[in-house]
């Protein structure tokens, strides 16, 4: 059983350009989370979905995130108009149905903004 | 909202000892889960133990467990026999059995572990 995939591993961007980090779930998960670690910090929340409904999204910035899960295919994480800000390690994770089941996290996606 | 403290950013270890990680929360709640991540220079999240709250039993994986103290709201892991592989950045985290609460894990900032040869 395949672990959690995220691509790019790594992904170089200008400032004002567009980001699209990809995540796809263990099989079998319907719950993914997107968390983000900037330099030397613990990870934060971003956003929680689960196919086509995103559940809570508390801890994405107002503007310029977005994140989707369709019904086929990975949850996308997308920035527009990167800032350096936005460099930083962007990981997620799954979970199948249910509140008791441990999050499986993914490699992770370091954004560089130059 | 909850908040994790991970007090020490940086600990040292030699190798073959013992060495406790220290871990603080803050929350209003009564049910929920403890969690210990490890973070190699790989960067890859690696769970190493996890706490139910309602549990009053220290919860061990191998050399790894927990020093669970509820009312102190204190989560401390300690590893034995500690080896080179251990070297690592180490994660606590807390997750909200609470129904409405969402799923997402707080996390706090991490201590770095390194063990000496």
């Amino acid at each position: 059983n395949a672990g959690v995939m995220q691509n790019p591993r790594h992904l170089v961007r200008r400032r004002g350009q567009e980001a699209r980090l990809r995540c796809s779930p263990m099989k079998g998960h319907s719950h993914v989370y997107w968390y983000r670690q900037l330099p030397e910090e613990g990870l934060k929340f971003m956003v929680y979905l689960q196919k086509e409904n995103i559940i809570d999204e508390s801890g994405m910035p107002k503007e310029r995130f977005s994140a989707e899960f369709p019904k086929e295919g990975p949850s996308i994480l997308r920035i527009q108009q990167v800032v350096r800000g936005d460099s930083a390690a962007y990981f997620c994770a799954s979970s199948p149905l249910g509140t008791d089941h441990e999050q499986y996290f993914g490699p992770g996606t370091r954004l560089t903004v130059t | 909202a909850q908040t994790v403290t991970q007090s020490q950013p940086e600990m040292s270890v030699q190798e073959a000892e013992t060495v406790t990680l220290s871990c603080t929360y803050d929350t209003s709640e009564s049910d929920y889960y403890l969690f210990w991540y490890k973070q190699p220079p790989s960067r890859q999240m690696i769970l190493v133990i996890r706490q139910e709250a309602y549990k009053q039993q220290n919860a061990t994986e191998n050399r790894f467990s927990v020093n669970f103290q509820k009312a102190a709201k204190s989560f401390s892991l300690k590893i034995s026999d500690s080896q080179l592989g251990d070297a690592a950045m180490y994660f606590c985290a807390y997750r909200s059995d609470f129904h409405n609460a969402g799923n997402m894990l707080t996390f706090g900032g991490g201590t770095r572990l390194m063990v000496k040869p």
